[in-house]
């Protein structure tokens, strides 16, 4: 089992461009969230999906922040245009239906400069 | 008020001690707690899961619900150096399948040899 997959790693971009983000749940995991981690903030939910759609999007910041679950493996998260406040780590966690706990991706770093 | 709140710490411990480490929330019908370890640079992995009220206990760790306090707190025995990390309580309110949560700041810990 390869755990959540997140790409890239590591992002550096300059404000005002567009970013994509990707993640590939666990296989058979029915659930999928996008969080973001700061030092100020800690660890947010963004966007909750369960059977690829979207439940609970209350915690997208704003209409810059988009995102897609196309299938059940494989979601997107997408900032047009970035900002330099939008640095921060952003993880993927996938869960079963049967189950709470959340697995997480290794997450991606991203820098807006 | 935060919805689950953490002492921010750091919180030291000698190697060998206990280590205590407490969370609060405001959600009264809060369902599910959980613990989860993120060492520095890494994605947090859960460690205890708790639904009832009293202990629950697994190897060196053991989780302790109080719901009438809203309080769970997490025990770690014969603290050693490798569990220097930040510890981030989560709690899902709502249960009945929907899995969202809502994670505290985190505590950092650390284990002093």
């Amino acid at each position: 089992d390869a755990g959540v997959i997140q790409s890239p790693r590591h992002e550096v971009t300059e404000m005002g461009q567009e970013v994509t983000l990707r993640c590939k749940p666990i296989s058979g995991h029915n659930s999928l969230f996008w969080y973001r981690q700061t030092m100020m903030r800690g660890l947010e939910l963004l966007i909750y999906f369960n059977n690829n759609v979207p439940i609970d999007d209350s915690g997208m910041p704003e209409d810059r922040f988009s995102a897609k679950m196309p299938n059940a493996s494989f979601s997107t998260l997408k900032i047009q245009p970035s900002e330099p406040r939008d640095s921060a780590v952003y993880f993927c966690a996938s869960t079963p239906d049967t189950d709470n706990e959340q697995f997480f991706g290794p997450g991606t770093r991203l820098t807006v400069l | 008020q935060k919805e689950v709140e953490q002492n921010s710490g750091p919180l030291s411990v000698p190697e060998g001690a206990i280590a205590s480490l407490n969370c609060t929330y405001s959600d009264r019908v809060s369902q599910s707690f959980f613990w989860y370890r993120q060492y520095s640079g890494k994605s947090p992995e859960l460690i205890m899961s708790i639904y009832s009220n009293g202990d629950k206990e697994d190897g060196r760790f053991t989780a302790q619900l109080n719901k009438a306090s809203q309080y769970v707190s997490l025990l770690i025995r014969d603290s050693q150096p490798s569990d220097s990390a930040t510890y981030l309580c989560a709690v899902n309110p709502w249960g009945g399948g929907y899995q969202k949560v809502t994670f505290g700041t985190g505590t950092k810990l650390q284990v002093i040899p």
